[in-house]
C-alpha cells in the first residue's frame, strides 16, 4: 500500500519543541521529506532524510527516521508563531525512470502565545 | 531564478464545461508533476511529464490530462468538470536526479467547479 499517515492537529505553545510523527509503509522509499504548506501557499520543502539514515539536524529542525517501524518524526525546537502551517511528509519512490511522492494528510500546527 | 509559476491562480467554472491549467517549471528542469488538494483527499499524485512525455501516473480518470512542450511548461486539461474537482492543483518541477530529487512547488490554482 502507500498510505502515508500523520496525526490530523497539533497545539504547542511559543517557546515550546513540537513533534510531528508520520508512519509510512512503503520499505522501499528512497528519500522521506517534510514539506510546510502556509495559507493560500503552494509547499516549501523544509528539509529531508535518505532512507539508511536515523537522523538529521538542520538548525532548528530535527528528522528522526526509525525505518524498522516506517515511522518519521520532525521536531521543532523553540517553535514560533511563524511556525504555524500544515506539515506533509512525504516518501519518494522510484518509478517510471523518476521519483514519485506520496504525501501523508498533513498536521495543522498550531502555535499558541 | 524565477520559481515555478502557474497561472491562473484562481478560476470559477460551471460543471460539464473544461478547463486548461498551466505551470511554468524552473529554467533548467526538465520533469513536472502535478498533485491535486482537496481537503478530503489531502494530496493526490496526478501526473508527472518528462522530455514531453507522461511518465507516471496517478489513479485519476481519463477526464485528467496533461501535456509538456519542448521549453518543459507543461499544461493539464479537465474536461467534464465535476463538483468533486473544485480543488487546489499544484504544479511541481524538479531536475529530475536519481535518488533525492527535491520538487519545488508553485503557488497552485485554486479551481471551483460551480
Amino acid at each position: 500500500g502507500e498510505d502515508v499517515e500523520q496525526s490530523l492537529f497539533l497545539s504547542v505553545r511559543e517557546g515550546d519543541s513540537s513533534v510531528i510523527n508520520c508512519t509510512y509503509t512503503d520499505s522501499s522509499s528512497t528519500y522521506l521529506y517534510w514539506y510546510k504548506q502556509e495559507p493560500g501557499a503552494g509547499l516549501q520543502l523544509l528539509t529531508y532524510i535518505f532512507s539508511n539514515m536515523d537522523m538529521k539536524q538542520d538548525q532548528r529542525l530535527t528528522v528522526l527516521l526509525n525505518k524498522k517501524d516506517k515511522h518519521l518524526s520532525l521536531r521543532i525546537a523553540d517553535t514560533q508563531t511563524g511556525d504555524s502551517a500544515i506539515y506533509f511528509c512525504a516518501e519518494s519512490r522510484l518509478t517510471g525512470g523518476g521519483n514519485k511522492l506520496t504525501f501523508g494528510t498533513g498536521t495543522q500546527l498550531k502555535v499558541e502565545l | 531564478k524565477a520559481g515555478v509559476t502557474q497561472t491562473p491562480r484562481y478560476l470559477i467554472k460551471t460543471r460539464g464545461q473544461q478547463v486548461t491549467l498551466s505551470c511554468s517549471p524552473i529554467s533548467g528542469h526538465r520533469s513536472v508533476s502535478w498533485y491535486q488538494q482537496t481537503p478530503g483527499q489531502g494530496l493526490q499524485f496526478l501526473f508527472e511529464y518528462f522530455s514531453e512525455t507522461q511518465r507516471n501516473k496517478g489513479n485519476f480518470p481519463g477526464r485528467f490530462s496533461g501535456r509538456q512542450f519542448s521549453n518543459s511548461r507543461s499544461e493539464m486539461n479537465v474536461s467534464t468538470l465535476e463538483l468533486g474537482d473544485s480543488a487546489l492543483y499544484l504544479c511541481a518541477s524538479s531536475l529530475n536526479q536519481r535518488g533525492h530529487n527535491e520538487q519545488f512547488f508553485g503557488p497552485g490554482t485554486r479551481l471551483t467547479v460551480l
